[in-house]
């Protein structure tokens, strides 16, 4: 199966909201909600940031959000920190296996 | 506290076979809805995910990459094994393992929740 569809590229000053798509199909995205979003600092293994669209584990702050409309799943983080300049890639449930995004760096201003 | 460590060459040659090892604590792959994946990340580039095994034995493939994996656990050890054969330099990555948990309300497995350092793997003659 094709990667999730994620913009290569977001930025956003300290503060502002900025939101990253992931467009995936009806056979994954579309199909379950179980869309989980991790973050990636350089050099470092990926975090969970939220799962299950929308849910978010223990610890991760509130400023992180996931939601979902069809085959798009998104992630929006709110009063941007420089903390939060980092790569961030989705990823869905596709029946048997498992896709992820082409992930998106975050660029804080 | 669940802890994962990826171990194996950092080096293979064109055409070897890649054996890496999983090493976890904090859970058991003996017990009911635990699992564990394996997902790589070429420099630069994306995730991607390559295979899945849980606790009944169940094992899961990339469709583009299953001809050339094979995941198997020994739970008395707590290691998850990958092999992936015919190694190419485009298999040069970071190797990641990562626990998964099977959700038996849902009918679905969860996400990845602790993953592992990662190994860098380098495939070179």
């Amino acid at each position: 199966q094709s990667a999730l569809t994620q913009p290569a590229s977001v930025s956003g000053s300290p503060g502002q909201s900025i939101t990253i798509s992931c467009t995936g199909t009806s056979s994954d995205v579309g199909s379950y909600n179980l869309v989980s979003w991790y973050q990636q600092h350089p050099g470092k293994a990926p975090k969970l940031m939220i799962y299950e669209v929308s849910k978010r584990p223990s610890g991760v702050s509130n400023r992180f959000s996931g939601s979902k409309s069809g085959n798009t799943a998104s992630l929006t983080i709110s009063g941007l920190q420089a903390e939060d300049e980092a790569d961030y890639y989705c990823c869905s449930y596709a029946g048997s296996s498992v896709v992820f995004g082409g992930g998106t760096k975050l660029t804080v201003l | 506290q669940i802890t994962l460590k990826e171990s194996g060459p950092t080096l293979v040659k064109p055409t070897q076979t890649l054996t890496l090892t999983c090493t976890f604590s904090g859970f058991s792959l003996s017990t009911s809805g635990v699992g564990v994946g394996w997902i790589r990340q070429p420099p630069g580039k994306a995730l991607e995910w390559l295979a899945l095994i849980y606790w009944n034995d169940d094992k899961r493939y990339s469709p583009s990459l299953k001809s050339r994996l094979t995941i198997t656990k020994d739970t008395s050890k707590n290691q998850v094994v990958l092999t992936m054969t015919n190694m190419d330099p485009v298999d040069t990555a970071t190797y990641y393992c990562a626990h998964r948990a099977y959700d038996f309300w849902s009918g679905y497995p969860r996400e990845f929740d602790y993953w592992g350092q990662g190994t860098l793997v380098t495939v070179s003659s």
